[in-house]
């Protein structure tokens, strides 16, 4: 069975653009979390999706959004990116909201 | 607020030496405990668990147990292998919330031949 799926593997942006990156979980899944890695740093909690209502929001900006579609694939936009968003950004999916994630392997996004 | 401390690596160990990883949380009530581990180039893959107190996760001859009166989560391996080498991170799931896992900042382990 296909894991958690993330796309593109790698992005490069400037400053102020805007950026949107895709998300598809285990067949079956109908959560799904974000969460970014800077480099060094353990993850960080950004959003979570559960049957595509928002569940929980870390402590991110507005420029940080996210949805959830009846497929339950999901999408995070970041607007008027800055130099300090480049990290790897990790989707994970679980059955529920409260089981054990998986994770896919990330989109790695850089800003110049 | 919730919070899990790791022990500051790199760790650098020969094959077949033990591992011990420090881990403890900062949480009210019983959080569920884990440990991921993330290989270069991938994302994380979980390790163990643990959700109630006293309980031992275990897993390709690694182990935590949830020491409650600690409020620790130390992992351990009897005898490490190179394809071990990778960053390990504690993290848990607030007690009574969403599925919110909160990490630690991960520790590099190198297991050399």
């Amino acid at each position: 069975d296909a894991g958690v799926t993330q796309s593109p593997t790698h992005l490069i942006k400037t400053r102020g653009q805007q950026v949107t990156l895709r998300c598809s979980p285990i067949s079956g899944h109908k959560s799904v979390s974000w969460y970014q890695q800077v480099l060094g740093q353990g993850p960080q909690f950004i959003f979570q999706y559960y049957e595509k209502e928002e569940r929980g929001r870390g402590n991110f900006p507005d420029r940080f959004s996210a949805r959830q579609f009846p497929n339950y694939s999901s999408e995070l936009n970041v607007n008027a990116l800055l130099l300090g968003d480049s990290a790897l950004y990790l989707c994970a999916s679980s059955p529920t909201g409260n089981q054990p994630q998986h994770f896919g392997d990330g989109t790695r996004l850089s800003i110049l | 607020g919730d919070s899990v401390t790791q022990m500051e690596g790199p760790v650098t160990l020969s094959e077949e030496a033990f591992l011990t990883i420090n881990c403890t949380y900062t949480a009210t009530g019983y959080p569920s405990l884990f440990w991921y581990v993330q290989y270069p180039g991938e994302g994380l893959q979980l390790l163990l668990k643990a959700t109630k107190a006293d309980d031992k996760g275990s897993n390709k001859g690694f182990e935590a147990t949830y020491r409650k009166e600690t409020t620790s989560f130390h992992l351990e391996k009897g005898s490490v292998q190179v394809s071990d080498s990778a960053v390990y991170f504690c993290a848990l799931i607030p007690s009574g919330g969403y599925n919110k896992l909160i990490f630690g900042a991960g520790t590099r382990l190198a297991v050399h031949p």
